[in-house]
């Protein structure tokens, strides 16, 4: 079945760029979406489709995806970007929902 | 985003089954296809699998054969059912509502946390 691979964390300072890469075979060709999940709360997403953002997530949050790797940036980073944050696709051959394993962010 | 809401017991026996059920606003469950996604603790998400009213449940590569996902319009619910369990089926468990115009999740509930333990 189709693998997703995340950093397990990125350190960050406040108002610095962070960048979280997802590493999967040729996922230019798939369509990713991410997820930031704060401790103890359920997932929300804030990335569909390789670049969209759902009404409500700032422009901080922006995606990226082509060749090997897809990755989620966050500019201008607040405390309150601090969690974890995984990285979707759908596998059509598996007909399975793929997640990352998850890359810790912390603001310094 | 809609509000989901998981309920079920939170201990369950090993080689027991699991059970829960999800509630949905009313009026909404006929139109989407809805999850079943657990995180084990510290750990990362997993897809458990969907299915829709009137729909065909898929399942994910580990819990085939295991796992039974039903969904009940005139309830308002869709629900999980996991046979034979083991400590490695603890977990906090996720329903969510596949999004109408792709292959992600819009609306979550806010997980239920399932224990394995005799």
């Amino acid at each position: 079945s189709y693998v997703l691979t995340q950093i397990s964390s990125v350190s960050v300072a406040p108002g610095q760029t962070a960048r979280i890469p997802c590493e999967g075979d040729n996922i230019g060709g798939k369509v990713v979406h991410w997820y930031q999940q704060r401790p103890g709360q359920a997932p929300i997403l804030v990335v569909q489709n390789d670049v969209g953002r759902p009404a409500g997530i700032p422009e901080r949050f922006a995606g990226s995806n082509s060749g090997n790797t897809a990755t989620l940036t966050i500019t201008r980073v607040e405390a309150g970007d601090e969690a974890d944050y995984f990285c979707q696709v759908w596998d059509y051959s598996g007909n399975s929902f793929v997640f990352g394993s998850g890359t810790t962010v912390t603001v310094l | 985003q809609v509000q989901l809401h998981e309920s079920g017991p939170g201990l369950v026996r090993p080689s027991e089954t699991l059970s829960l059920t999800c509630t949905v606003p009313v009026g909404s469950i006929s139109t989407y296809y809805w999850s079943w996604i657990r995180q084990s603790p510290g750990k990362g998400l997993e897809w458990i699998g969907h299915n829709a009213f009137r729909g065909s449940a898929k399942y994910g590569p580990s819990f085939r054969g295991r796992v039974t996902i039903s969904v009940d319009s005139s309830k308002n619910q869709f629900f999980l059912r996991v046979t034979s369990v083991t400590a490695a089926d603890t977990a906090t468990y996720f329903c969510a509502r596949d999004a109408v115009r792709g292959h992600w999740f819009d609306s979550w509930g806010q997980g239920s946390l399932v224990t394995v333990s005799s």
